[in-house]
């Protein structure tokens, strides 16, 4: 059964440093999504992709984020210069019924 | 901005019994109502619902949409140590042509006692 991946697993940074969490969506599924959830808290919306732009981003999607498509198979989040309250557990999904990937562990020291 | 309410926030139950978990909802333009379970970690799916009264089912789990009230409930029959992880209901808005990210209610977290 086709599947949602993500890499790495667990990342850990520096506060201040940039990360980049990829994604490889389901290959026939048009829609991207990242989605966060700090430890304890609900899943929340940050943004979703769609031909090859943004369709929608939450209030959380600052100027840190960003989101690229950039080979037409890995789908990326990067957050320019990370802050403790970014810890969180990272989760790209794609449409249809939007499969979640396993997710990446960022911890901000 | 769309709202999704889940309840109870957690429910400890015995093995065998039947569970019924709810969800309400208030969203501007109602696209669908997913049903996830989260265990370690990521949300699984379990099911979409787009119609009222029309019950979908999947083993020991089913779930029924009502539109008019603004709720789904999910319902486990003969419960397992396994049923034991978060539920999480979300709702989808039409707005963005189906590009909107989902917005999720808080989960209830069930355990399940042997």
């Amino acid at each position: 059964e086709p599947e949602v991946t993500q890499t790495p697993s667990h990342q850990v940074t520096q506060m201040g440093q940039e990360v980049i969490l990829r994604c490889v969506p389901i290959s026939n599924h048009l829609y991207f999504y990242w989605y966060r959830q700090i430890l304890g808290q609900k899943v929340e919306f940050l943004v979703s992709f769609y031909n090859n732009e943004i369709s929608e981003k939450s209030e959380i999607f600052d100027d840190q984020f960003s989101v690229e498509r950039p080979d037409g198979s890995n789908f990326t989040l990067k957050i320019r210069s990370t802050k403790l309250e970014d810890s969180a557990m990272y989760f790209c999904a794609s449409r249809a019924e939007q499969f979640f990937g396993p997710g990446t562990r960022l911890t901000v020291l | 901005e769309d709202k999704v309410v889940q309840s109870p926030l957690s429910l400890v139950v015995h093995e065998g019994d039947t569970v019924t978990l709810n969800c309400s909802y208030e969203v501007t333009n109602f696209r669908s109502l997913l049903w996830y379970k989260q265990e370690k970690k990521a949300p699984t799916f379990l099911f979409m619902l787009t119609s009222s009264g029309i019950e979908k089912k999947s083993g020991r789990l089913s779930s029924i949409l009502d539109k008019k009230e603004l709720f789904s409930i999910l319902n486990i029959t003969a419960t397992q140590t396994g049923d034991s992880a978060i539920y999480l209901c979300a709702v989808e808005n039409r707005a963005g042509g189906g590009a909107d990210g989902l917005t999720f209610g808080k989960g209830t977290h069930l355990i399940i006692q042997p």
